[in-house]
């Protein structure tokens, strides 16, 4: 079965310092892996998306993610944190013949001035 | 391109009431599933339809219910609403099926059981 952990329920940054959102993943194939984020009362918007064809990813906004086999990680980056970028950031995988999303529990981002 | 839309945005109900949520997916979308989503559960998938079928079902009782027409629009009926009901569902829509597929979501609708 597959299955996302991310391992922080809650990050705090400053304005203008990295952002690292943590995801694992487990899945007996290559799978595809996407981070989507949340904004208070919204909807999900996607944020960018892993098929296996290039192993770092970059995204709208200045996220990027890297895929680490090895590592079975999914982390998500910024260099430099926006106060709009506070919001819930999901990873998410996704089986193969499938349209059945399997998300994490969340990341919520909060950004300080 | 319009993204998904669902209607209506804001519901409130009481306890034995049914409901219908509706979802229009992004002009030429044949794919959509539906999410629930919840402070205790998180998001949890319902069901996904591709061409009018229902090609997956989640672990949800048989109150839900969905169905998708000709046009890829598709409704979701909940019956006999249980407190437990409350929640934010969220529909997204996909070019075709399958994994690889990446999925848009609408704004969601909020439906509150009292």
């Amino acid at each position: 079965a597959q299955s996302v952990t991310q391992l922080d329920s809650h990050v705090s940054v400053s304005e203008g310092t990295p952002v690292l959102l943590r995801c694992n993943y487990s899945s007996s194939y290559s799978p595809s892996l996407f981070w989507y984020v949340q904004h208070p009362n919204k909807g999900l918007q996607l944020l960018l998306k892993y098929t296996s064809a290039a192993t770092l990813v970059k995204g709208i906004n200045g996220f990027e993610a890297e895929f680490k086999k090895s590592e079975t990680s999914f982390h998500l980056t910024k260099p430099s944190a926006h106060m709009s970028d506070a919001a819930e950031y999901f990873c998410v995988v996704a089986p193969i013949n499938t349209d059945k999303l399997i998300f994490g529990t969340g990341t919520r981002l909060q950004v300080f001035p | 391109k319009a993204g998904v839309t669902q209607t209506p945005r804001y519901l409130i109900k009481t306890r034995g009431q049914q409901v219908t949520l509706s979802c229009s997916p992004i002009s030429g979308h044949r794919s959509v599933s539906w999410y629930q989503q919840t402070p205790g559960q998180g998001l949890q998938f319902l069901f996904e339809y591709f061409s009018e079928t229902q090609r997956n079902k989640g672990n949800f009782p048989g109150r839900f219910s969905g169905r998708q027409f000709s046009n890829s629009r598709s409704e979701m009926n909940v019956s006999t609403l249980e407190l437990g009901d409350s929640a934010l569902y969220l529909c997204a829509s996909s070019l075709g099926f399958g994994g690889e597929e990446t999925q848009y979501f609408g704004p969601g609708t909020r439906l509150l059981v009292l």
